[in-house]
C-alpha cells in the first residue's frame, strides 16, 4: 500500500515569511509528484508538479524533490493571507499512474 | 470553458436509495476519476477510467459503480446508499493516464446519506 505522509498542521506563518510544507512517500519507484492547493469548501487545484531531483521554481513557489530520501517539499516565499489553504501532496507510482494523496497540511498566513 | 461539471452540487439522500452523481468534461480528456474526500482521511480514489469503454477499481470501490460510454461523461452510481457514503465526491480528468498527466478537478458534490 503506497503511503504519502504530511503533517496535518495547522502551520501558522506571519505574512511575508517563508512557509515550508513537507511530504514523505513510501513507494521508492514513485515517478511524479504534485502539490495541490485546496481552499475550504472548494476543489483541489494544481500549483506545482516536479518529476526529477532538485528544485523547481514558479513565481513564489518552489518544489524540492529528493528521491533518495523519498521526500518532497513546497516552499512559499513572501506568504500572503490568500495562501491560507490546505496543501495536498500527491504521488504516482511506476506501475500505476494513479495518484495517491496525502491528507494535507493546513496553512494559515497571519496578517 | 466549463472544464469539469458535476451535478448535483449537494444532495441529501435516504439510506437504501439509488443515486447517480454526474460528471461531464469538455476538455476531451481520455482519463477520468472519482474520489471521495473525508475529514481525516484525505482524498481516496473510488474508480477510474483510462479511456472511453474501460474502467478500473481504485482504493475504495465497494458500493459504487461507474460507466464510461463516451469520452465526456463518467457517472458514479450508488446502488443502495449507506450512511458511511456521506462524503464530498470529486470528479477529475487528465489528458491521458500517464505518470506526468495532471489531474483537474470538478467543484464536487456534497452527499449526505441519512
Amino acid at each position: 500500500q503506497k503511503e504519502v505522509e504530511q503533517n496535518s498542521g495547522p502551520l501558522s506563518v506571519p505574512e511575508g515569511a517563508i512557509a515550508s510544507l513537507n511530504c514523505t512517500y513510501s513507494d521508492r519507484v514513485s515517478q511524479s509528484f504534485f502539490w495541490y492547493r485546496q481552499y475550504s469548501g472548494k476543489s483541489p487545484e494544481l500549483i506545482m508538479s516536479i518529476y526529477s531531483n532538485g528544485d523547481k521554481e514558479d513565481g513564489r513557489f518552489t518544489a524540492q524533490l529528493n528521491k533518495a530520501s523519498q521526500y518532497v517539499s513546497l516552499l512559499i516565499r513572501d506568504s500572503q493571507p490568500s495562501d491560507s489553504a490546505t496543501y495536498l501532496c500527491a504521488v504516482t507510482g511506476a506501475g500505476s499512474y494513479q495518484l495517491t494523496f496525502g491528507k494535507g497540511t493546513k496553512l494559515s498566513v497571519i496578517p | 470553458i466549463a472544464g469539469i461539471t458535476q451535478a448535483p452540487t449537494s444532495q441529501i439522500l435516504a439510506a437504501g436509495r439509488r443515486m447517480t452523481l454526474r460528471c461531464t468534461q469538455d476538455m476531451r480528456h481520455n482519463a477520468m476519476y472519482w474520489y471521495r474526500q473525508d475529514l481525516g482521511l484525505g482524498l481516496r480514489l473510488i474508480h477510474y477510467s483510462n479511456t472511453a469503454g474501460t474502467t478500473g477499481k481504485g482504493e475504495v470501490p465497494d458500493g459504487y459503480s461507474v460507466s464510461r460510454a463516451n469520452t465526456d461523461d463518467f457517472p458514479l452510481t450508488l446502488a443502495s446508499a449507506v450512511p458511511s457514503q456521506t462524503s464530498v465526491y470529486f470528479c477529475a480528468s487528465s489528458e491521458n493516464s500517464g505518470a506526468k498527466n495532471i489531474q483537474y478537478f470538478g467543484a464536487g458534490t456534497r452527499l449526505s446519506v441519512l
